[in-house]
């Protein structure tokens, strides 16, 4: 079945860019996800990518797809304690079904002043 | 934009209880899902629909129940609460299968 990994923590200081990085295993996905979690709330979608882009730029997030590898990462420039949060990777598959998403165990994002 | 709204915010069920916990969605999306999220897990689909009058199994559907009676409605029954069931419960909408989701803020469910 599909997988996608994330490191569980990163901290960067504040005004640093953070590079949130995550790896799939299903060569079929169609679209990829980035999902943003504050304390206590629900995820809040950020930006998404389609498969046969490689890159997505919105504001201070930039989102890089390595098809090749299976690779795909969120950017975050001059980071700010708003951003503390966790951040979730999800892909969907091209299977075409309607089982929702594959997510990642989630990046806890942690900004040192 | 209300989006999608689940209630109750916080429950404490007993071992053997069972309870409904209230999903709806103002969108007009056919696309409706219940996920649970455990620490460090991520979340796992419990169960989806895609339209009214229809439901399916996700990856983790023991001890769980749906029903989608009309589209902005996908309630989630437990009604044996188990431990094993403490968690936080997401219900979730989205178009179309392949469209972004959006959550809603969660159920913190504790079962002792």
């Amino acid at each position: 079945g599909e997988d996608v990994e994330q490191s569980l923590f990163l901290s960067v200081r504040e005004g640093d860019s953070s590079v949130i990085n995550c790896t799939y295993t299903d060569s079929s996905s169609t679209y990829l996800y980035w999902y943003k979690q504050e304390p206590g709330a629900g995820l809040q979608l950020l930006t998404y990518i389609f498969s046969n882009m490689d890159m997505k730029q919105d504001q201070r997030l930039t989102v890089l797809l390595n098809k090749k590898d299976k690779h795909l990462s969120l950017r975050i420039a001059d980071t700010q304690t708003g951003d503390s949060a966790i951040y979730f990777c999800a892909e969907k598959d091209s299977g075409g079904g309607a089982d929702g998403l594959t997510f990642g165990k989630g990046t806890h994002l942690i900004i040192q002043p | 934009n209300a989006g999608v709204t689940q209630t109750p915010k916080f429950r404490i069920l007993k071992i053997g209880q069972s309870m409904t916990l209230q999903c709806t969605q103002d969108m007009n999306h056919n696309y409706m899902y219940w996920y649970r999220q455990d620490p460090g897990m991520g979340l796992k689909l419990i169960y989806y629909s895609v339209g009214a009058g229809i439901t399916d199994k996700g990856e983790v559907p023991n001890g769980y129940n749906v029903s989608r009676s009309t589209t902005e409605d996908f309630p989630l029954r437990l009604e044996l609460a188990a431990p094993s069931q403490t968690s936080v419960y997401f219900c979730a909408s989205s178009v179309q299968g392949d469209s972004p989701l959006h959550f809603g803020n969660g159920t913190r469910l504790t079962v002792t």
